[in-house]
């Protein structure tokens, strides 16, 4: 079965740069998608096919996705945005949603 | 607005059977696909199982194969998941979401959840 894997945690200063890896055999050839989820809270979108924004997202969150890695990657960042991080794709081998193990986000 | 509230989750014992409901409100539930995913007590997400707009196709993860079963009323507006022969490691909080196709499936909005607790 198809596996992602993310490192467990990721640690920045506010106002620095965050960049949280998605790791995949040739991910670069799926779409990737990447979901928050905040203490005690549900999941939210916040990056859908790899790039793209859902709507009431702010433009700090951005995606690429090439070879066999995937980033998202959350500029100026806030104390807000302290959360998991969880990557997803489709495996169209298995017809499953597969979840990488998640990351946990820290801001010092 | 979009809404997605679960409902049914409970402390049950091992063996035993639960059905949990979906909710939606602010639209319309036939159009769109539906997933269940679980988060077990300080674990990530796991997804459950899916199912195509109209119930045509559903898929489940290997985990739960053979127990679980995924379905919807689309006249109700309301998705659900059948739980049969649960056991410990089904413990988990389940969420519903709703699902988006492009090359596949990914949950787009999710509902607050709902938890299950499978005592021995």
């Amino acid at each position: 079965s198809y596996v992602l894997t993310q490192s467990p945690s990721v640690s920045v200063a506010p106002g620095q740069t965050a960049t949280i890896s998605c790791g995949g055999n040739n991910i670069g050839s799926k779409s990737v998608h990447w979901s928050q989820q905040k203490p005690g809270q549900a999941p939210v979108l916040v990056v859908y096919d790899d790039s793209d924004r859902p709507s009431g997202i702010p433009e700090r969150f951005s995606g690429s996705n090439s070879g066999n890695t995937a980033t998202l990657t959350i500029s100026r960042v806030e104390a807000g945005d302290e959360a998991d991080y969880y990557c997803h794709v489709w495996d169209s081998r298995s017809n499953h949603v597969v979840f990488g193990g998640g990351t946990k986000l820290t801001v010092l | 607005q979009v809404q997605l509230v679960e409902s049914g989750g409970g402390v049950v014992q091992r063996g035993t059977s639960l059905r949990l409901s979906c909710a939606a409100s602010g639209f319309t539930l036939s159009p769109y696909g539906m997933l269940w995913v679980r988060q077990a007590p300080g674990k990530g997400l796991e997804w459950v199982a899916v199912i195509w707009y109209d119930g045509s196709d559903e898929y489940y993860a290997d985990s739960v194969k053979g127990r679980f079963t995924i379905s919807r009323d689309n006249s109700k507006n309301t998705l659900y998941l059948q739980m049969n022969s649960l056991r410990a490691e089904d413990t988990a909080v389940y969420y519903c979401a709703r699902g988006v196709y492009n090359n596949g499936w990914y949950p787009e909005h999710w509902g607050q959840g709902t938890l299950v607790t499978v005592s021995s």
